[in-house]
């Protein structure tokens, strides 16, 4: 697509439901990056992806945070047992470039915004 | 938590002002960026700097990179309501896979 589409754009969840946040990156980018952002903060990093490989998930804040991009396309971030302190907007980014040569430009969707209740 | 300091963390701006926001850090970058967020919206790139002392700019945005590389500005010039939103520096780690952002300052409109 023409560039990073999440779904859903809004997520309501009660607290201990588990969800699933998917990002569908620009069409042939190798890295895709998750990250998390609470109100008035700036955006915290979740974990990274080059291709399919989970390279680093050193962002991820418990073990109730789980990613996978199993063919090296789209990916899902899924939630589970959901507290009140995972509300927040995640955001998805992808980029043409890998590791080697990331320059920091990051293309951006326009996130799913949890709310546990 | 945030290791990059913005300043200030918001503003009022009237059409047509010049506008001037920095970052700070403690430790020394080799790659400061600056990224806008309109709301629900995903941030956006404005301008990259890659070399201690550059200046870039980008129509009306300026920026800088330090040349102690812990610092960067960003300037506006001529300001229009659309530059209305929150402006993020970043740097990217050393290992090239992730960016780290600031608190963010946020530019609103003067009543």
């Amino acid at each position: 697509g023409a560039g990073v589409s999440q779904s859903p754009r809004y997520k309501v969840a009660k607290r201990g439901q588990d969800v699933a946040l998917r990002c569908d990156p620009i069409s042939g980018h190798v890295s895709l990056f998750w990250y998390q952002q609470a109100l008035g903060q700036g955006p915290e990093f979740l974990t990274y992806f080059q291709n399919e490989a989970q390279l680093d998930k050193s962002g991820l804040p418990s073990d109730r945070f789980f990613a996978e991009r199993p063919e090296g396309s789209v990916s899902t971030l899924k939630i589970q047992r959901t507290q009140q302190e995972d509300s927040a907007v995640y955001l998805c980014a992808s980029s043409s470039r890998g590791l080697a040569g990331n320059t920091g430009e990051l293309f951006f969707g326009e996130g799913s915004r949890l709310t546990v209740l | 938590g945030q290791q990059l300091n913005q300043s200030p963390q918001s503003m009022f701006i009237q059409e047509g002002e010049d506008v001037s926001m920095n970052c700070t850090s403690s430790s020394i970058f080799n790659t400061w960026l600056w990224y806008k967020q309109d709301p629900g919206e995903g941030p956006v790139l404005l301008i990259a700097l890659y070399k201690a002392g550059e200046l870039t700019s980008n129509g009306r945005l300026t920026a800088q990179f330090g040349i102690t590389r812990k610092d960067s500005f960003l300037n506006i010039s001529a300001s229009i309501p659309s530059d209305v939103g929150i402006y993020f520096c970043a740097r990217l780690g050393a290992a090239g896979n992730k960016l780290t952002f600031g608190g963010g300052t946020r530019v609103l409109v003067k009543p």
